[in-house]
């Protein structure tokens, strides 16, 4: 069991540019889970997912982000037109079951750098 | 009503001390409460987690005390090592069900020889 992989660990992107973070959730893990990380902050609930739905993402800012969790591979987070601010870790997290008293997984992270 | 406050930010403890983190949330609609530990570098990784129809909860060195009335809850760590040295997130969540765990921002331990 590799618990769950996050890739890559870190990026470094110009502003204006597309940032892909991937996470593969533990095996037989079927939700997963986004927050971001800012600096001397907690970790902020951006989106979660099942296989191939969005099942909350009020915490995901409307505009530049999306996220999905395909059938087959892993989920994906996607920034587009990155500014500075978006420079943080963000932290995926799976679980076995729907409700979060199954305690999540957590990935090592994306430490993501706009410049 | 879903944050979850922590207190103290950052805290030194000398070697053998007990480390004492408070944290405070107002949904009483919470029902799950888990601690985190977070090393550096690494992501958080579930520590010790209570639910609120006890009032104290024992791993190994690290307790979970729990005031359902006064919507508090603490982590003590004793005989602090300073391999617990890190970051510890209080959260909360409706467990029962789906719902987001929120976290608290965090308390930075450092555990002095």
């Amino acid at each position: 069991n590799a618990g769950v992989m996050q890739n890559p660990r870190h990026l470094v992107r110009r502003r204006g540019q597309e940032a892909r973070l991937r996470c593969s959730p533990v095996k037989g893990h079927s939700h997963v889970y986004w927050y971001r990380q800012l600096p001397e902050e907690g970790l902020k609930f951006m989106v979660y997912l099942q296989k191939e739905n969005i099942i909350d993402e009020s915490g995901m800012p409307k505009e530049r982000f999306s996220a999905e969790f395909p059938k087959e591979g892993p989920s994906i987070l996607r920034i587009q037109q990155v500014v500075r601010g978006d420079s943080a870790a963000y932290f995926c997290a799976s679980s076995p079951r729907q409700g979060s008293n199954y305690g999540y997984t957590f990935g090592s992270g994306t430490r993501l750098t706009v410049v | 009503q879903q944050q979850v406050k922590q207190s103290p930010q950052s805290l030194i403890v000398q070697k053998g001390g007990i480390s004492i983190i408070n944290c405070a949330y107002e949904n009483t609609a919470f029902d799950y409460f888990p601690w985190y530990q977070q090393f550096p570098g690494k992501g958080p990784a579930l520590l010790i987690a209570i639910r609120p129809d006890v009032s104290e909860k024992k791993e190994g060195r690290f307790t979970i005390s729990f005031n359902k009335s006064a919507k508090q809850f603490s982590l003590h760590i004793m005989d602090s090592q300073p391999g617990d040295s890190a970051t510890y997130f209080c959260a909360a969540s409706k467990g029962t069900s789906y719902d987001k765990v929120i976290f608290g921002p965090g308390t930075s331990l450092s555990v002095i020889p």
